[in-house]
């Protein structure tokens, strides 16, 4: 297996534009999380799915942040409109039988808005 | 919302030596896990702890949850560079979704 695949690994954006992140699981994984990690706040979960129906969105700072998962495949973090307070490693982790089992995480998006 | 405190926050040590990294929380946790993160990279998972007391080994590396699973400890025995990376603590509580992470040890491991 290929592990978490995210894109794109570097993105840099100006003040207000849409920034879409895209995650791809492990195949045969049930739960799907999205983290975001900075040097201040540590790894902070925004956002989990299971069976590609979102469970738990309570970390999701703003309305500007949503996040979608239309199949077992895929999820899509979107900020819209950006702000540069958003940059950091946006992380997707994916994992079998939940987050207590572990995570497998992906390689990260390094994300600056300025 | 449970904290996970690491000591120390930072450590640089010569190859060969050994060292020992704490994870520490005042709640109980229902399982404990250690990652290990290389620069550019995600977090990479190393052991789960599940029962009061268990020692796991993974080669140079032994991790020990606490009696009462709110504690747990990461030994480097003979560290070499290659183990040079943030160590992070994850436990896991209240159902299986709700995991806190540490706020992390970096190792520097000097040849």
């Amino acid at each position: 297996d290929a592990g978490v695949i995210q894109s794109p690994r570097h993105e840099v954006t100006e003040m207000g534009q849409e920034v879409t992140l895209r995650c791809k699981p492990i195949s045969g994984h049930d739960y799907l999380f999205w983290y975001r990690q900075t040097m201040m706040r540590g790894l902070e979960l925004l956002i989990y799915f299971n069976n590609n129906v979102p469970i738990d969105d309570s970390g999701m700072p703003e309305d500007r942040f949503s996040a979608k998962m239309p199949n077992a495949s895929f999820s899509t973090l979107k900020i819209q409109p950006s702000e540069p307070r958003d940059s950091a490693v946006y992380f997707c982790a994916s994992s079998l039988g939940g987050a207590g089992y572990g995570y497998t995480f992906g390689s990260g998006t390094r994300l600056t808005v300025v | 919302t449970q904290l996970l405190e690491q000591s120390p926050q930072f450590l640089s040590i010569q190859e060969g030596e050994n060292l020992t990294v704490y994870c520490n929380s005042s709640s109980v946790f229902s399982s404990l896990q250690w990652y290990r993160q290389e620069p550019g990279e995600g977090p990479v998972l190393l052991v789960t702890v599940v029962t009061g007391g268990e020692v796991k080994k993974l080669k140079r590396l032994t991790f020990q949850f606490g009696d009462a699973r709110k504690d747990s400890s990461l030994h480097i025995t003979a560290a070499q560079p290659g183990d040079t990376g943030l160590y992070l603590c994850a436990g896991a509580a209240g159902g299986y979704q709700k995991v806190t992470f540490g706020t992390g040890t970096k190792l520097q491991v000097i040849p």
